[in-house]
């Protein structure tokens, strides 16, 4: 069965980067697309950013430059960084697994299939 | 960016009773459209996708259909278990998005 665990800080300050990582276990990591999701009382739930299994990326544009996606292959884990956080950055954050969608040499979303928990983040002075 | 939008936000329904979600896309999808249900505390879980395949292991009282940029969930007779916030989301293309979402609450 696979599960998806995901830890890093709860609290932070504003300005400061968030730091997430999501560990894949009882499954396989090369093959899949992978995803950072958050829930926010105000937004609902906003995708974050994704690697796809080739090391490719993608990120939403309402985050700009703040998002960075990396993998770790070797120990099936891939992490998330958010940089210059604020208030706004507060949120439930969800790791999530897609097996995506290759059409015409470019990579698509698809659904997801497996979540992690979900790790509250504030941000707070 | 595509926007999904569902309705109602709140919907009350009867144990038994038939309830109907609905969310509509500024664009055409393609069939690309996936419906979650999420519990208190809990990551949400798919319950459709390709707006009418089931996801395994989820009851045949879940049905999504699709009319052009107008999708449907239906759950034909609530369990206590179903209960629950339902979002739609949409995958054709990126950003990836989500509806508002759809608590469907005891009566």
């Amino acid at each position: 069965q696979v599960q998806l665990q995901q830890w890093g800080a709860g609290l932070l300050k504003p300005s400061e980067t968030l730091s997430l990582t999501c560990g894949v276990y009882g499954g396989s990591f090369s093959g899949y697309c992978w995803s950072w999701i958050r829930q926010s009382p105000g937004k609902g739930l906003e995708w974050i950013a994704e690697i796809n299994h080739r090391g490719g990326t993608n990120t939403n544009p309402s985050l700009g430059s703040r998002v960075t996606i990396s993998e770790d292959t070797s120990e099936n884990q891939f992490s998330l960084k958010l940089s210059s956080v604020t208030a706004a950055d507060t949120a439930v954050y969800f790791c999530a697994r897609s097996r995506g969608r290759y059409r015409a040499g470019n990579f698509y979303p698809y659904y997801f299939d497996y979540w992690g928990q979900g790790i509250l983040v504030t941000v707070s002075s | 960016e595509i926007v999904v939008t569902q309705s109602p936000a709140t919907l009350s329904v009867s144990p038994g009773e038939r309830a109907t979600l609905s969310c509509r896309a500024s664009q055409n999808l393609n069939s690309n459209l996936a419906w979650y249900q999420q519990k208190p505390g809990q990551a949400p879980r798919v319950l459709i996708y390709g707006a009418s395949t089931r996801a395994t292991g989820i009851p045949d009282r879940f049905t999504g259909s699709e009319s052009g940029t107008e999708f449907t969930l239906t759950i034909s007779s609530l369990q206590s278990e179903d209960f629950a916030v339902y979002y739609c989301h949409q995958y054709d293309n990126w950003p990836e998005t989500f509806g508002q979402g759809t608590k469907v609450e005891v009566k």
